[in-house]
């Protein structure tokens, strides 16, 4: 099936710093990202949906200047977490979007194996 | 807005069937799935069903959908350690509405017990 990697796997960071956040479909060409929070024992949040040379489309509640996200190309989306603070600490996934010929209608979401961020 | 909701835990016994519930409210569901997440991975598709069947079945995996009730189940058979994660089940809106969101339930933690 088709490969979403996401850069780092973890990563530890001060607050008050920025964090990037790398998501790439490795074997096909995604349109759509989607990235996606997750607590501790909870479901994935919704952040935001990326689309590829557009601005990306933030759910309510999400500060769009704090996640900034990118997708400049149709294998890589990023997503920068500014100014970063201990609260910002949590699991972040990313998805590729990819819609299947010949199923109209039926689109299937690659997940990355996540990235876990750490704000001290 | 669309809810998903789940059963928070499931214990079974290795070779014992497990079944995880679900129930959505998005009458405008068009394709519902169910997705494995090991601990610090990220999602594993398992298999998806669309809203004008009641049932699919892949190889241990069974999928029951009574679209009336808005109740998807899923059927693991002979159950087996490698099977302990947490399932999640989701739906998307593919009417044209959205942009092929998914909606998630909390996610069911199954243990498998030796």
């Amino acid at each position: 099936g088709a490969v979403v990697s996401q850069h780092p796997s973890w990563v530890i960071c001060k607050s008050g710093t920025s964090v990037k956040i790398e998501c790439r479909s490795l074997d096909f060409q995604a349109t759509t990202m989607f990235w996606y929070r997750q607590f501790p024992k909870q479901s994935l949040m919704l952040m935001a949906t990326s689309n590829e040379g557009s601005k990306a489309t933030y759910e309510q509640g999400v500060e769009k200047d704090k996640f900034l996200i990118n997708h400049a190309s149709l294998t890589l989306s990023t997503l920068t977490v500014t100014s970063a603070h201990p609260e910002d600490s949590s699991f972040y996934i990313c998805s590729a979007r990819v819609v299947l010929a010949g199923s109209p209608g039926y689109n299937e979401q690659f997940f990355g194996p996540g990235t876990r961020l750490t704000v001290l | 807005g669309e809810d998903v909701e789940q059963s928070l835990f499931l214990s079974v016994r290795e070779g014992d069937s497990s079944v995880i519930n679900c129930t959505y409210t998005d009458s405008s569901s068009t394709y519902l799935y169910w997705y494995k997440q090991e601990p610090g991975a990220g999602l594993q598709l398992l298999t998806y069903i669309f809203s004008n069947m009641d049932m699919k079945q892949d190889q241990r995996l069974t999928v029951l959908l009574n679209k009336k009730d808005k109740h998807l189940s899923l059927r693991i058979a002979d159950t087996q350690t490698g099977d302990s994660a947490i399932y999640f089940c989701a739906e998307v809106d593919n009417s044209g509405a959205g942009s092929y969101q998914l909606t998630f339930g909390k996610g069911t933690k199954l243990s498998v017990i030796p």
